[in-house]
């Protein structure tokens, strides 16, 4: 089964900050890197990256894939508090019925965003 | 639109018994899949129903059950419930099918279970 490992865990940083996060997953009949936010309780969904090197923007926040590297990463520009969050980082990979439904998550990363 | 809607959203059970959670996925979507999320393992995935046919399961003992109705609506049940169960239960809906890639999966605020 495919890993994704994200780094760092943690991070803490201040209002107006820029963060980078960074996701590597392993590639299985890779079909698409999503990025989800989890503040409380239900992740929401930010991007889904499906080709190498296209850039997805929303706002302040913006990823990128690299499939040869096998990483992909997301940048939150003049961080705010709300954007404090889990930030999690799945690979969706298609292996036919084995696939169906099933994201392979990585740990996340825990951001804290300080007035 | 309203959005995936679990039940209940907090409970607490003790060693052995049981526990049945639920989950309503969104109007039109017929895939529903289940995860835990536990601060040790992170969003591990459990199974996949789509047409009232489990189609895909995880890495987890017979204990953890689930089945979806002809509404799509789904329930997941774990028996002889461990300590190590207590976790967060997020329940995702897509409108996947087997032609087409599984895509966005959105997501309940989950159920909230505690083992004492």
């Amino acid at each position: 089964e495919d890993k994704v490992v994200q780094s760092p865990l943690s991070l803490v940083v201040h209002e107006g900050d820029t963060v980078t996060l960074n996701c590597s997953y392993e590639v299985t009949n890779f079909r698409s890197l999503l990025w989800y936010k989890q503040e409380k309780k239900a992740p929401t969904f930010l991007f889904m990256l499906t080709s190498s090197g296209i850039e997805k923007k929303s706002g302040r926040l913006s990823s990128i894939l690299d499939k040869k590297e096998l990483f992909s990463i997301l940048n939150i520009t003049a961080t705010q508090t709300g954007d404090s969050a889990i930030y999690l980082c799945a690979e969706d990979y298609n292996a036919g019925g084995t696939s169906y439904g099933k994201l392979t998550f990585g740990q996340g990363t825990i951001l804290t965003v300080h007035p | 639109k309203a959005g995936v809607t679990q039940t209940p959203r907090y409970l607490i059970k003790t060693r052995g018994q049981q526990v049945t959670l639920s989950c309503s996925p969104i109007s039109g979507h017929r895939s529903v899949s289940w995860y835990q999320q536990t601060p040790g393992q992170g969003l591990q995935f459990l199974f996949e129903y789509f047409s009232e046919t489990q189609r895909n399961k995880g890495n987890f003992p017979g204990r953890f059950s689930g089945r979806q109705f002809s509404n799509s609506r789904s329930e997941m049940n774990v028996s002889t419930l461990e300590l190590g169960d207590s976790a967060l239960y997020l329940c995702a809906s897509s409108l996947a099918s087997w032609l087409q890639d599984t895509g966005e999966l959105f997501f309940g605020e989950g159920s909230r279970l505690t083992v004492l």
